[in-house]
């Protein structure tokens, strides 16, 4: 267990809705960071957040949108969607200085 | 920026073998590397990382990796692979100068398969 909690585990939703997949970090941990994981594309960064603050932007599109709460608990907000958002979504916690991350079991968005 | 490349999309090996995950990188900076292990279904674990120091990283469940600078690469290697290797293998970079953009990218990832 990586200590990394993401919620829902699987999401089956429409084209043009919105969902909020959600994150608990490991304890300790201020950073998270979110990738996406299709078949063809690998494993795709999104997007950093530490403490709150964004620290990275990856290839994320406008629909997305991230936040990282007080308590450190970080959602991705995606809107609008379409059949090629399909995919697993994963969340990762670590101590920033040394950057080894911990994952989440991930989300796993199919759009119909 | 930052970039990752895993040349091979998929390796096989037959057991007892040695087995070789290649990766290459390129950073401004000096790089933070790591390798990751994907299971079926579920998330990525942490094998090994090079952050400084000696070039040659031992990791978890007996694998290890060479950091070569003047190749910028970062190969996954294990002396004798098991069945129970078999899995997806990711490489990622971090850059030491990250400055305001500090992410952790990944290759493509390399499948595994170890045969009986």
């Amino acid at each position: 267990d990586s200590g990394v909690t993401q919620t829902p585990k699987h999401l089956i939703t429409a084209t043009g809705q919105r969902v909020t997949l959600r994150c608990s970090p490991r304890s300790g941990d201020l950073s998270v960071y979110w990738y996406q994981q299709s078949l063809d594309q690998g494993l795709q960064f999104l997007i950093h957040y530490y403490n709150g603050e964004e620290r990275a932007k990856g290839n994320i599109l406008e629909r997305f949108s991230a936040q990282q709460f007080p308590d450190l608990h970080s959602e991705l907000n995606l809107s609008s969607l379409e059949l090629g958002d399909s995919a697993l979504y994963f969340c990762a916690s670590s101590d920033r200085d040394r950057g080894t991350l911990h994952f989440g079991n991930g989300t796993r968005l199919t759009v119909t | 920026a930052q970039s990752v490349a895993q040349p091979e999309d998929q390796v096989n090996v037959a057991e007892g073998n040695p087995l070789t995950v290649k990766c290459t990188y390129s950073v401004s900076g000096n790089p933070y590397l790591f390798w990751y292990v994907q299971y079926p279904n579920r998330g990525l674990q942490f094998l090994l990382k090079y952050i400084t120091g000696d070039n040659l990283v031992k990791g978890s469940y007996g694998f290890e990796a060479e950091f070569n600078k003047s190749q910028t690469s970062f190969h996954l290697k294990k002396p004798s692979a098991l069945v129970s290797d078999s899995a997806l293998y990711f490489c990622a970079v971090r850059d030491e100068w990250r400055n305001r953009d500090d992410k952790i990218i990944f290759g493509k990832g390399t499948r595994l398969h170890i045969l009986p």
